[in-house]
């Protein structure tokens, strides 16, 4: 059974301060990592899709690596409108389109 | 495009009553989904469909029911609604499944069974 879990569950940055987030994940045959925002009240907005071990993809303040077992979404000089959740998802080889979900990380970052 | 459109996006149902959650995609899309959301936790796929007139059940269907008569629509049929049906619902879609095609999500619908 495919399982992705995120952390820290919460994470509260000042403007400018880096930090990072964690996917840790286990799966079958990895087809796709991705990474979605998703804002109070709205449906989750694609970042980036990650296929293989040392990929690494870039969005302005963002950027998403991966590894055999986990990827990280590191933050750059945030800014309060960074703040959201930040949900991360696996596709399993099979599977059909269907993605994996963690339970996300709720990042707030304060001026 | 108006890309994932879910109506209502609210709503308030009794123990017992019965709705429907209509979804619509105008990008063509083959795949169509049902997620639902609980708080603090991650989406679970409820009902999927890989084009009109072929539907599966994803990882949560029970109390569910799905169809695909068109590829433009993907209704989400509660039937005898529960409290444990209480959520948001999202519906979502993509071309294919193939890598650097990612799945386009709808506004949310916000359930509540009381």
């Amino acid at each position: 059974e495919d399982q992705v879990t995120q952390s820290p569950e919460a994470l509260r940055l000042q403007e400018g301060e880096s930090s990072s987030l964690n996917c840790s994940y286990t799966v079958s045959g990895l087809r796709g990592l991705f990474w979605y925002r998703q804002d109070p009240g709205k449906g989750p907005e694609f970042l980036f899709t990650l296929y293989s071990a040392g990929e690494e993809k870039e969005k302005e303040r963002l950027k998403a690596t991966l590894t055999k077992k986990e990827s990280f979404l590191h933050i750059t000089a945030p800014k309060p409108e960074d703040s959201a959740t930040y949900l991360c998802a696996v596709q399993e080889g099979t599977s059909y389109g269907k993605l994996t979900f963690g339970q996300g990380t709720i990042l707030t970052v304060h001026p | 495009n108006a890309g994932v459109t879910q109506t209502p996006k609210f709503r308030i149902l009794k123990i017992g009553q019965s709705m429907t959650l209509q979804c619509t995609q105008d990008m063509n899309h083959n795949y169509m989904y049902w997620y639902r959301q609980d708080p603090g936790m991650g989406l679970k796929l409820i009902y999927y469909s890989v084009g009109a007139g072929i539907t599966d059940k994803g990882e949560v269907p029970n109390g569910y029911n799905v169809s695909r008569s068109t590829t433009e629509d993907f209704p989400l049929r509660l039937e005898l609604a529960a409290p444990s049906q209480t959520s948001v619902y999202f519906c979502a879609s993509s071309y294919s499944t193939a890598p650097g095609d990612y799945i386009y999500f709808g506004e949310g619908s916000w359930l509540t069974v009381v």
